[in-house]
């Protein structure tokens, strides 16, 4: 069975500039995390998703950061204008739904999309 | 915000020794789970444990439990040199909060 997918790996873009990442979570996981790691440091939730609903996005900056997840299955995060501060490691993850009797907290992450920008 | 704090935040050893890695968090919690990171990749879980259980284990990891002093430890028995990996712990209610990870560096 397919992990979770993000693309893409690497992305080098000028500072003002926007940019996307795609993440495709594991099938017949509802939740959908987007995280941003900074060098050094552990993930930040950015926004989570249970199926197309964004159910916490408080630390999701709003004024250039927006995030997407129609259909509830596969989810874009984007940023623009970017800003130097914004060269991170965003990580998608997922999860089964919370709710449900198989829930057992775990989380799957893709390998991550490194920003750098200049 | 970081939910947990790792110590030490870096950790060498040699082949074979024991790793120990302390995670305190400041929050109530529904469970603690452990994640390992290696370098350049996505996080890969280890080991959950509930606020109503002390210790766990699953192979050479044991991790204990105090919601009293809101503590966590993972030990690493017998380590390999591919355990070299940064460590994480999460917690929360809900959704998970990462604390800042511990490297650990195991010498063949």
């Amino acid at each position: 069975e397919a992990g979770v997918v993000q693309s893409p790996r690497y992305k080098i873009i000028e500072k003002k500039q926007p940019v996307a990442f795609w993440c495709n979570p594991i099938s017949g996981h509802n939740t959908l995390y987007w995280y941003r790691q900074n060098l050094g440091q552990g993930p930040e939730l950015l926004i989570r998703y249970e199926n197309e609903e964004a159910v916490d996005d408080s630390q999701l900056p709003k004024d250039r950061f927006s995030a997407e997840r129609l259909k509830g299955v596969d989810s874009t995060l984007k940023i623009q204008p970017a800003e130097l501060g914004d060269s991170a490691v965003y990580l998608c993850a997922s999860s089964l739904d919370q709710g449900g009797t198989s829930y057992t907290g775990e989380l799957f992450f893709g390998e991550g999309s490194r920003l750098t920008v200049l | 915000s970081q939910q947990g704090e790792e110590d030490p935040q870096a950790l060498s050893i040699q082949e074979g020794e024991n790793a120990t890695m302390n995670c305190s968090y400041k929050t109530s919690i529904n469970n603690l789970q452990w994640y390992r990171q290696n370098s350049g990749r996505g996080l890969v879980h280890l080991i959950l444990i509930r606020s109503n259980e002390r210790e766990k284990h699953s192979g050479r990891l044991r991790v204990t439990l105090d919601t009293s002093k809101k503590s966590s430890s993972l030990l690493i028995t017998a380590s390999r040199a591919a355990d070299t990996a940064s460590y994480f712990c999460a917690g929360g209610g809900g959704k998970l909060i990462f604390g800042q990870g511990t490297e650990l560096s195991v010498k063949p």
